[in-house]
């Protein structure tokens, strides 16, 4: 299985700060037409997650332009410049380019 | 508006089964593979399954292979999970969401099974 890692486990950070979580995969995400199933989500306290941006760096509807993704291969990173309060939660990590599809593990994002 | 409702779950002893369902509605069932991931308590998210469109290819993690069979009725717009030889490390939230290509874009609220005499 496709092993995520997600660092930190845990980021304080001030409102209005920029925050920035890494996803490492254990293999390449990179399918043979070149898409990279690489995606990202947010649980916000007691609710179900939602979907922040698909394919590494395509943000879903709705989703504000603060939050955005890089990377490629086996590393990749979700920026959010100015958090706000209603960015906090655990975010995730997902890939589907292999299965069994697999999650990284979490990162919580919580005030400093 | 998209929206999947689970229910199903419940308490249930190890070794019984248990049948969740999804309900879905504000986009053509027929036209979209399906998939369900669960949460336990306090952890993260896993993947359970995944059928096709059309529900002739079905996909499962290898630690519930075997005991859970994921299925669908177009014709009802309902998504399903037969769960048999349930364990107490199946306890968890289950949603029931809809993928856009292979990323879960829509979820529904979650249906709690707890596995435990």
């Amino acid at each position: 299985d496709v092993v995520m890692t997600q660092t930190p486990l845990s980021l304080p950070v001030s409102l209005g700060d920029q925050a920035s979580i890494s996803c490492r995969s254990s293999q390449s995400l990179v399918e043979s037409n070149g898409n990279t199933h690489l995606h990202w989500y947010l649980q916000k306290p007691g609710q179900l997650p939602q979907l922040l941006l698909y394919k590494v760096s395509n943000r879903f509807s709705g989703v504000p332009d603060r939050f955005s993704g890089s990377g490629s291969e086996t590393d990749f990173i979700l920026k959010i410049s100015r958090v706000e309060s209603e960015d906090l939660g655990v975010y995730y990590c997902l890939q589907s380019t292999h299965l069994p599809l697999t999650f990284g593990s979490g990162t919580k994002l919580e005030i400093k | 508006e998209v929206q999947l409702v689970e229910s199903g779950g419940g308490l249930v002893q190890p070794g019984r089964s248990m049948k969740l369902s999804c309900a879905a509605s504000g986009f053509t069932f027929s036209n979209y593979g399906m998939a369900w991931v669960r949460q336990a308590p306090t952890k993260g998210l896993e993947w359970v399954a995944t059928i096709s469109y059309d529900g002739s290819s079905t996909y499962y993690r290898d630690s519930v292979k075997g005991r859970f069979t994921i299925s669908r009725d177009n014709a009802k717009s309902t998504l399903y999970l037969q769960m048999n030889s349930l364990r107490s490390e199946d306890t968890a939230t289950y949603y029931c969401t809809r993928p856009d290509l292979d990323w879960f874009a829509y979820w529904g609220q979650g249906t709690l099974v707890t596995v435990s005499s």
